[in-house]
């Protein structure tokens, strides 16, 4: 069980477009789910908190009106990378939150986001 | 200070060796707390969630102390597949009137090579 997906895994696109990445909990319901980033040889950086029904939570330093949350159901959520650009590409990384057990994530297996 | 710190290594240890990481964390009022491993271009997978009396899962044991806000994870009988970067991984719990139930915040990772 606890079973996060992503789609697409990788993607590579042009300087300017837009980009938008899903995550779905498969067998849970999540009212959580969290966006981050990972650039080579660092950590995971917490981007933003997607609540179900309400307004994503961003972390300071991250664009809102550039990376577009929707969170509409309990099993999905959507990250919209707009007009991106060539340092926006990263590792990006989704974890839905199942409420129990020490309130455990799991990740999604992650999204490859090349711009040229 | 960093929230989370963790010792990066490496860590090169032969087969069967035991190994231990260390982690502490700044903020007393964390209440969850967990090791993650993360294999190369892959997502974090949860190794087992650490509890204030210590759990062992397998050849995995895990440690809190939260008078010293200090995690550990030794590993017993290493394998090569152990290879990997484990993550000391800290919730800070629900946020006052938030409806998130915590962000996680991760370590910076400890490289770990098993070789034969």
């Amino acid at each position: 069980g606890a079973v996060v997906s992503q789609h697409p895994s990788w993607v590579i696109c042009k300087s300017g477009t837009s980009v938008k990445i899903e995550c779905r909990s498969l067998d849970f319901q999540a009212t959580t789910m969290f966006w981050y980033r990972q650039f080579p040889k660092q950590s995971l950086m917490l981007m933003a908190t997607s609540n179900e029904g309400s307004k994503a939570t961003y972390e300071q330093g991250v664009e809102k009106d550039k990376f577009l949350i929707n969170h509409a159901s309990l099993t999905l959520s959507t990250l919209t990378v707009t007009s991106a650009h060539p340092e926006d590409s990263s590792f990006y990384i989704c974890s839905a939150q199942r409420l129990a057990h020490h309130n455990e994530q799991f990740f999604g297996p992650g999204t490859r986001l090349t711009v040229l | 200070r960093k929230e989370v710190e963790q010792d990066p290594g490496p860590f090169n240890v032969p087969e069967g060796a035991t190994v231990a990481f260390n982690c502490t964390y700044s903020n007393s009022a964390s209440q969850s707390f967990f090791w993650y491993r993360q294999d190369c271009r892959k997502e974090p997978k949860l190794l087992m969630s650490v509890y204030s009396s210590g759990n062992e899962d397998g050849r995995f044991t895990a440690q809190l102390n939260r008078a010293s806000q200090y995690i550990s994870l030794l590993i017993r009988d290493s394998k090569l597949s152990d290879s990997a970067t484990y993550l000391c991984v800290v919730n800070k719990g629900a946020e006052a009137g938030g409806t998130s139930y915590g962000k996680l915040t991760f370590g910076q990772g400890t490289i770990l090579t098993v070789h034969p």
